[in-house]
């Protein structure tokens, strides 16, 4: 079956860099996305990874690593707005399997 | 910018009651899904749909059912509500490719509470 290791807070101050890592155990692997969700919010897409290497999209970055079932976010220059819960997923079939998520508080 | 409406946001309703949730897209995806989330906690998939007429149980057990007569809509529904389905419901869709399937697009949720 499928199951995801994610830290369950990270808390960071303003400007910093954070890096939210995910390991996973999967038969049969599609890619590894991550979600955000703020409270009592709806979970919005923000990167997947299919190969191995780094994805890069403004602020955030993703990383995968297929042969150490392994993933990370990172998310530079930190602001309030950013603090969130955050999901890694893995595909089996046509579903996604989401992690238990990382709690993310940003201080000033 | 996502098309996925959920109502209602909000239902307190009494045990015993029946209950469905909505769920409409706009996008034309084949694919749509029923999530649980309580507060602070994981999503879990109930429900999922490939597309017309095709419904399958997800992983965590549900006294819900699910339809999907039409490919924009995807309700769900509870014959007999009880306090233990007190929680939020997220609709989700996405396309059916080998990559954009791994990108969900949620609505913004149906938070029930059962007394």
């Amino acid at each position: 079956g499928q199951s995801l290791e994610q830290p369950s807070e990270v808390t960071a101050v303003e400007g910093a860099i954070v890096q939210i890592n995910c390991t996973y155990q999967t038969s049969g692997f599609y890619g590894l996305s991550w979600y955000q969700q703020h409270d009592g919010g709806a979970p919005t897409f923000l990167s997947y990874n299919a190969l191995d290497g780094l994805e890069e999209t403004g602020r955030f970055s993703s990383f995968l690593s297929r042969s150490d079932s392994y993933g990370y976010l990172l998310l530079q220059e930190l602001q309030m707005k950013d603090s969130a819960s955050y999901f890694c997923a893995v595909r089996r079939g046509t579903a996604l399997i989401f992690g238990k998520g990382t709690t993310l508080s940003v201080s000033s | 910018e996502a098309d996925i409406y959920q109502t209602p946001r909000y239902l307190v309703i009494g045990t015993g009651k029946k209950i469905t949730l909505e769920c409409s897209q706009t996008m034309g995806h084949d694919k749509m899904y029923w999530y649980q989330q309580d507060p602070g906690m994981e999503l879990h998939l109930i429900h999922y749909s490939y597309g017309v007429n095709s419904t399958e149980k997800g992983d965590l057990s549900s006294e819900s059912t699910v339809s999907r007569i039409r490919t924009e809509h995807f309700p769900l529904t509870l014959e007999s509500a009880r306090p233990s389905h007190t929680s939020q419901y997220l609709c989700a869709s996405s396309e059916s490719g080998t990559g954009t399937g791994n990108i969900q697009y949620f609505g913004a949720g149906t938070r029930l509470s059962v007394l």
